[in-house]
Parts: structure tokens; C-alpha cells; sequence
């Protein structure tokens, strides 16, 4: 059965502070695995990672995929109070995408 | 270009009442899903398609219907609503090649 596993489940940070959010999956003919951020919304499209080893970054977030050991980090740093969001990893197989429960994250000011 | 649209955007049903989610796309993507998402949770799937004509079941597909008789639309049927199906539904699209995944606003679905 394919599953996607997000730890934390929540974090509470200070401004400034440096973030890691993890994700491990199983996943039947993986094709890529997809990071979210998701406010009081529709959640919206940060990274796509097919590859391992290759980061892929925006500003202060950044991302990579070890497709060996079937996990992925977000890394986010210097966070601001904008960056509270829930975090949703999920990863695109068998032509479904499948997400995690997501990491709730909290910056406080 | 609307992107992805669904309608309503809130909805109040009594228990055993049927209704259909609204769920429209205008960017020719073959894939199309539906999620529900309940406090604490991420998205959970419930149904996709990979084409007009073509549906198969997700990770939660009890107590739902769909069909797909064109590329746009893909409509989520509620056969007679519980109050576990009380939930905030999102609709996605995206092409068959992968890359990005299209939400729709969401509906907000409150069975009593």
C-alpha cells in the first residue's frame, strides 16, 4: 500500500530559526515527490524532485530527494512569521499523487 | 483561463441526502482527482481519472461516485451524505506528463 509519512507532525520555531521537515515514502512506479505549503487554503506548489541528490531551492526554502533511501527534507531558513503554513509532502505514482498528514509549522515572532 | 473551479464553495446536507460537488477544468488536463481534507489531516484521495471515460478509486473512496464524460469536468456524487463525510473537498488537475498539480478552490461540506 503506498504511504507518505511527515515528521514532525507540528513545530514551533522562532523567527530567525532554521527549519527541517521530513517525508519518507513507499510508493509503487514512483515518478516524483511533491512539496506543498497550504494556509487557511487550497495548498500551493513549492518543489517537484524527480532526481536524487539534486537540490532544488527557492530563496530560503529548499528541498532534496534520496530516492534510495525513499526520503526527502524541506529546509527552510532565517523563517518568518509568513512561513506558518501546514507543509504537505506527496509523491506522484501509479498516475495518483498521494500526500502525507503535512507538518504544521509555527513561527513565533 | 479559470484554471480549476469548483462549485459550491459551501454546503449543509442533512444525513441520507445526495448531492453533487461541482469539479471544472479549462487547461485540457488529462488527470483529474478528488481529495477530502479533514482537521489534522493532509489530503486524502478519494477518486482520479487519467482521461475522459476512465476512473479508478483512491485511498478513501467509500460513500462517493464519480464519472469522467469529458476532459473538463469530473463531478464527485455523494450517494446519501453521513456526518463522517463532514469535510473540506478539493479537486485537482494536472497533465498527464506530470509536473504541477492544479487545486481547486475547495468546497466546504457540513453533513448534519
Amino acid at each position: 500500500e503506498d504511504k507518505v509519512v511527515q515528521s514532525p507532525l507540528s513545530l514551533v520555531v522562532h523567527e530567525g530559526d532554521t527549519v527541517t521537515l521530513n517525508c519518507s515514502y513507499e510508493v509503487t512506479n514512483f515518478r516524483s515527490l511533491l512539496w506543498y505549503k497550504q494556509e487557511k487554503k487550497a495548498p500551493t506548489f513549492l518543489f517537484m524532485l524527480t532526481s536524487s541528490g539534486i537540490e532544488k531551492k527557492s530563496g530560503r526554502l529548499s528541498s532534496i530527494l534520496d530516492k534510495k533511501e525513499l526520503f526527502s527534507i524541506l529546509n527552510i531558513t532565517a523563517t518568518q512569521t509568513g512561513d506558518s503554513a501546514v507543509y504537505l509532502c506527496a509523491v506522484d505514482g501509479d498516475d495518483k499523487i498521494i500526500f502525507g498528514k503535512g507538518t504544521r509549522l509555527h513561527i513565533l515572532p | 483561463n479559470a484554471g480549476v473551479t469548483q462549485t459550491p464553495k459551501f454546503q449543509v446536507l442533512k444525513t441520507g441526502q445526495s448531492m453533487t460537488l461541482q469539479c471544472a477544468q479549462d487547461m485540457n488536463h488529462e488527470y483529474m482527482s478528488w481529495y477530502r481534507q479533514d482537521p489534522g489531516m493532509g489530503l486524502r484521495l478519494i477518486h482520479y481519472s487519467v482521461g475522459a471515460g476512465i476512473t479508478d478509486q483512491g485511498e478513501v473512496p467509500n460513500g462517493y461516485n464519480v464519472s469522467r464524460s469529458t476532459t473538463e469536468d469530473f463531478p464527485l456524487r455523494l450517494l446519501s451524505a453521513a456526518p463522517s463525510q463532514t469535510s473540506v473537498y478539493f479537486c485537482a488537475s494536472r497533465h498527464y506528463k506530470g509536473l504541477e498539480q492544479y487545486f481547486g478552490p475547495g468546497t466546504r461540506l457540513t453533513v448534519t
